[in-house]
């Protein structure tokens, strides 16, 4: 298995291009999220999906977009970069979100820098 | 709403000896999970071990223990005869199940350095 592929790893953007980061599980899980890590901010939720056709906003939505069309896919558009939205970007997947002890899988990171 | 806070934001611990990582939450959902996380200098994120609110034993995963105090609300990572490679940041992050969105929140993280 797979589990959680992100793409790209790295990414060098200038303030003002668009840009999606592709993040892909084969696991079936229902459950899907992305989030930032900025020093001393811990991770912090960006977009989520509970299912195909169901997103939402979480913390830091401002300056991104999400769509869930399949159960395995879940990109993250950024839609004018800033350098503000330099950062590390993880996606993350779990089989249910309200069952107990689930395990959440987290891809490897992309790591943004916008210029 | 839910938070979890970690107030240490940096820990040296001397080689073969056990360090506590501190984390405190709050949430009203009755039932929630607890997580511990460890991110290397490479970057992934590595589950390291898992707390249910309904749990009636400490959780353990070889030398990682959690110390969870429901009543205070804290859930202490205990990690026994630390190890070079024990040198990472350490997340804490709470999940509630029962009718919330069911997001994973975490802590700002603990940046623990081992000495040899």
């Amino acid at each position: 298995n797979a589990g959680v592929t992100q793409t790209p790893k790295f990414q060098v953007l200038k303030t003002g291009q668009s840009m999606t980061l592709q993040c892909a599980q084969d696991m079936n899980h229902e459950y899907m999220s992305w989030y930032r890590q900025d020093p001393g901010m811990g991770l912090r939720l960006i977009h989520y999906s509970v299912g195909a056709g169901i997103t939402d906003q979480g913390e830091v939505p401002n300056g991104y977009n999400v769509s869930r069309s399949t159960t395995e896919d879940f990109p993250l558009r950024l839609l004018s970069a800033a350098p503000s939205q330099t950062s590390v970007y993880f996606c993350a997947s779990s089989f249910d979100r309200g069952v107990p002890g689930n395990t959440i899988y987290f891809g490897e990171g992309s790591w943004l820098t916008v210029v | 709403a839910q938070k979890i806070t970690q107030t240490q934001p940096g820990m040296f611990v001397q080689e073969k000896e056990a360090v506590t990582l501190d984390c405190t939450y709050d949430t009203s959902d009755p039932s929630y999970g607890l997580f511990w996380y460890k991110q290397p200098s490479s970057g992934e994120m590595i589950f390291l071990i898992y707390q249910g609110s309904y749990d009636q034993q400490n959780a353990t995963e070889g030398r990682y223990s959690l110390n969870f105090q429901k009543a205070r609300k804290s859930a202490n990572l205990v990690i026994s005869a630390s190890q070079l490679g024990d040198s990472a940041m350490y997340f804490c992050a709470m999940r509630d199940y029962g009718g919330s969105q069911g997001n994973l929140i975490f802590g700002k993280g603990t940046k623990l350095s081992v000495k040899p």
